[in-house]
């Protein structure tokens, strides 16, 4: 079954709102990372996290990785219309040899 | 050029046909994945080809069947497929398989697949 875990599986935000999306797996990942996948797109690479309570930016963008490496946060701030889309994290289990996509976070975004 | 290409983008196909997807990309990555997506929810590693071989199978049915010709091309061979089979086939290279090693993935533009 899904190991890794999202919430909120929808957000509908107001443009200039900010967004949250957190991911939860049920065992430790090496390292996480998080795509984006627009309506009718494919999933686009954000961010890679490696060390165990890790924080990086990206503009308007914040990645957070769990302590124990079994969690991660993406948080938008003051949201934009472009970044309506779901937002997937993702992350090797089993040695590495397996490669688990979160159930996602769909966000609109109402202009 | 870090852009992976995958033909066609849609087909459709009756339940007795035989088609073909393809994947290319030129980044010199050495291994390369087929997920399969259903609407709403998150891709499903189906293959991994690390080296031009065949490393996992996710206990997929006999009726795909993947192909790596060389280290650029990917395919995936369908035959008798039925319609649950109909979703969105992506196509994804990194640099080195395992995952462990961190490398992220591109992923291509997908071919949405109708099984009638």
């Amino acid at each position: 079954g899904q190991q890794v875990m999202q919430i909120p599986q929808y957000q509908h935000v107001q443009e200039g709102e900010d967004f949250t999306t957190y991911c939860n797996s049920s065992t430790t990942l090496s390292n996480i990372q998080w795509y984006k996948q627009r309506p009718g797109g494919h999933p686009v690479f954000l961010i890679q996290l490696v060390k165990s309570g890790e924080v990086k930016k990206q503009k308007r963008l914040t990645f957070q990785f769990g302590e124990a490496k079994k969690n991660s946060s993406l948080h938008i701030t003051a949201t934009q219309t472009t970044d309506v889309g779901t937002y997937f994290c993702a992350g090797p289990v089993n040695t590495g040899n397996q490669f688990y996509f979160g159930t996602g976070t769909s966000l609109t975004v109402i202009p | 050029d870090t852009e992976v290409t995958q033909t066609p983008k849609h087909l459709v196909m009756g339940m007795t046909n035989k088609k073909s997807l393809k994947c290319e990309q030129h980044m010199g990555h050495r291994a390369m994945y087929w997920y399969k997506q259903k609407a709403k929810k998150p891709p499903e590693l189906m293959f991994v080809y690390s080296y031009e071989k065949l490393s996992i199978n996710e206990s997929v049915p006999s009726r795909f069947s993947p192909e790596c010709p060389n280290s650029s091309l990917l395919n995936l061979h369908l035959h008798a497929l039925q319609p649950e089979d109909s979703a969105l086939y992506l196509c994804a290279s990194s640099q080195i398989w395992p995952w462990g090693s961190g490398y992220e993935q591109y992923f291509g533009p997908g071919t949405r697949l109708t099984v009638t």
